[in-house]
């Protein structure tokens, strides 16, 4: 596997489900990334890690809870979601949280809220 | 507030050229990106700007004027494969992205 991957690629869950999305980076990075994308909408930025400690939480529900158990995995944990949460989450890494560098990204999980 | 602005969808015909542009109000500016995204797939760095100018790379371009915070990504001898969504996003003064929509480009035979 090279780049960034994420599983599951969809995902359709009720509203009183608890479901996790991974990613995987297989860059070397210490920085990553989740970001909400809806259509015809700007991305928006969820939660940053870097080397393994959440340094930006940007007003993210307490539904959506972030995991980063060493620098190449991320997971987002997922429960009692409501159907506006249905969108692309995507992750991403880079080399370093600064953010001049360019940003990998995964293919993104389609997740369909019921 | 902070706003990136670019087209939501463009059209364009196979071998043509084509000039998205973005426009910006944010606080600050630490530089510019440009990233395509083919439908269903991840995002891709295009180009990066911090300088005005234009810099080139192959068949893609991309120009920056601070001053009138503006940019646009050029695409020449487009090709099918071009077909993608292009996101303009804005490093704000506190290094915080700041993305733009996306313009939906469609290229037509």
């Amino acid at each position: 596997e090279t780049g960034v991957t994420q599983t599951p690629r969809h995902l359709v869950m009720g509203m009183t489900n608890k479901k996790s999305l991974k990613c995987e980076q297989h860059l070397g990075h210490n920085a990553m990334y989740w970001y909400k994308q809806s259509a015809k909408k700007p991305l928006e930025l969820m939660f940053v890690y870097n080397f393994k400690e959440q340094t930006e939480n940007n007003s993210v529900p307490s539904r959506f809870s972030p995991e980063c158990p060493n620098s190449s995995h991320l997971f987002l944990h997922l429960h009692t979601l409501q159907p506006e949460d249905s969108a692309l989450y995507l992750c991403a890494s880079s080399q370093a949280a600064d953010r001049s560098v360019e940003q990998f990204f995964g293919p993104g999980t389609r997740l369909t809220v019921l | 507030g902070q706003n990136i602005d670019q087209p939501t969808e463009m059209t364009a015909t196979e071998g043509a050229i084509v000039q998205i542009n973005c426009t910006y109000q944010t606080s600050g500016f630490n530089g510019l990106f440009w990233y395509q995204q083919h439908a269903g797939e991840a995002p891709t760095f295009l180009s990066y700007n911090v300088l005005d100018g234009l810099e080139e790379k192959g068949r893609f371009s991309s120009f920056l004027s601070r001053s009138k915070g503006y940019s646009y990504l050029l695409l020449k001898e487009l090709q099918m494969k071009d077909s993608a969504s292009y996101l303009c996003a804005v490093l704000d003064s506190n290094y915080q992205l700041i993305w733009g929509a996306g313009t939906k480009l469609i290229i037509k035979p």
